[in-house]
């Protein structure tokens, strides 16, 4: 069955650097744009980042951008979120979802969902 | 970016009725409209995508409309593990937006 696995969260102190790995398994990796979503503890849920297929289109939420950087290794089926200059609002458990298209232009809907990993930025 | 105005931000209902959630989009989004169920502490689980269409394994006591720029959630008699937080989502434009949620309690 399709699944997604995250991994790397951890308490990070302020201006560091983490990264998050997702492992997939049971789809056709390298069909999919995958996506990062956030959600702050007892807050809603925040997009962060999508990646195209083939790992060529890009695109951000303002509040990551030029700090994060979403990536894929199609050959290991894993997407990965660099996460660099970490601040207190960063906080969250970080979700990676599956598109349900290539992930050019336009998104068509996510349709599957890790269970998360919790991202604790603190002094 | 779309702002994504989601109503009520809770409801209480009880077994067997009938809910309605609203989502009202800032901006035409097509019929790039999602709707997700949350747990405490589980993971958004897709309902339904494109405004009505049903993720496979969805109960068919879940349906979705759209008329123009606002999108409903309906469900149609609520079953017990029904009561969780709600969520709409546009995919139309980036960056991708989420509506603040409703929570659905038992009454």
């Amino acid at each position: 069955q399709v699944q997604l696995v995250e991994s790397g969260g951890g308490v990070v102190r302020p201006g560091r650097s983490l990264r998050l790995s997702c492992a997939a398994t049971g789809f056709t990796f390298s069909n999919s744009g995958m996506h990062w979503v956030r959600q702050a503890p007892g807050k809603g849920l925040e997009w962060v980042a999508i990646i195209s297929h083939e790992g060529s289109n890009k695109f951000y939420a303002d509040s990551v951008k030029g700090r994060f950087t979403i990536s894929r290794d199609n050959s290991k089926t894993a997407l990965y979120l660099q996460m660099s200059n970490l601040r207190a609002e960063d906080t969250a458990v970080y979700y990676c979802a599956k598109d349900q298209g290539y992930g050019y232009g336009s998104s068509l809907g996510m349709d599957v969902w890790g269970q998360g990993t919790t991202v604790t930025v603190s002094s | 970016d779309i702002q994504m105005t989601q109503s009520p931000s809770s409801l209480s209902a009880s077994l067997g009725d009938r809910v309605t959630i609203t989502c009202r989009a800032s901006q035409g989004i097509r019929n790039s409209l999602a709707w997700f169920q949350q747990k405490p502490g589980k993971a958004p689980k897709s309902l339904i995508y494109a405004a009505s269409s049903l993720q496979s394994g969805v109960p068919s006591r879940f349906s979705g409309s759209r008329s123009g720029t606002d999108f409903t959630l309906t469900i149609s008699s609520l079953q017990p593990e029904d009561f969780a937080t709600y969520y709409c989502q546009q995919y139309n434009s980036y960056p991708i937006t989420f509506g603040q949620g409703t929570r659905l309690e038992i009454k």
